[in-house]
């Protein structure tokens, strides 16, 4: 199975502020890789796939980017709604794997 | 509008077995995967498997092939998950999420929680 190392596991920032979150995969996956946005009431919705195309209607604060094994989602600069926990997930082979996790918080 | 509409919730006593749905709407069922994964109490999320609407097709994680149990119904536009010989293991939220070849969780269904108690 593809092991999705996520960090960090929870970051505390505020409104403005330009984060970046970052997902290392254990072998190649070729940038089949989606960040996901999930919210306190539980609701989870896609914001990047490929890598780093953004999803229709998700704003352009958020961008995705990949070096290496590493693929990152910055938010460039932060708004109150985005404080929320945010996983990465890997669809290059299955069984599909999640990163762990980061919680964002409001410094 | 791509809708995935979950069942309620589930209070479902240990050893028992129960089965959960999730409605699509605003596209063609059959041209898409359905996805389910699991998220147990504050914790991350771990996939269960996935189904093919219109083959009937199933992949399963290792983990989860003796526990749950995929099916589709073309004619409602609706996924099912089974979940057998409950412990309190199985309490969590379970969500479906849409999907493709080359592609999985576009949208997401508002998850079903289970909670497992004797």
């Amino acid at each position: 199975d593809i092991q999705m190392t996520q960090s960090p596991s929870s970051l505390s920032a505020s409104l403005g502020e330009r984060v970046s979150l970052t997902c290392r995969a254990s072998q190649e996956i070729s940038g089949y890789l989606s960040w996901l946005q999930q919210k306190p009431d539980g609701t989870i919705k896609r914001l990047i796939y490929a890598a780093s195309t953004l999803d229709s209607g998700v704003p352009k604060r958020f961008s995705g980017s990949r070096s290496g094994s590493d693929y990152s989602l910055t938010i460039s600069s932060l708004e109150s709604e985005d404080f929320a926990d945010y996983y990465c997930l890997q669809y290059a082979s299955y069984p599909l794997t999640f990163g762990a996790g980061t919680k964002l918080e409001l410094k | 509008q791509v809708q995935l509409q979950q069942s309620g919730a589930e209070l479902a006593k240990p050893g028992a077995s129960v089965k959960m749905s999730c409605k699509a709407s605003g596209y063609t069922f059959t041209s898409y995967w359905m996805h389910w994964v699991k998220q147990r109490p504050g914790q991350g999320l771990e996939w269960i498997g996935y189904i093919n609407p219109s083959t009937g097709y199933t992949e399963y994680n290792q983990k989860f092939k003796d526990k749950a149990t995929l099916t589709a119904d073309k004619s409602s536009s609706t996924a099912y998950m089974q979940l057998s010989s409950l412990t309190s293991e199985d309490s969590a939220v379970d969500y479906c999420a849409r999907g493709r070849v080359t592609t999985a969780g576009d949208y997401w269904g508002q998850g079903t929680t289970l909670t497992v108690s004797s």
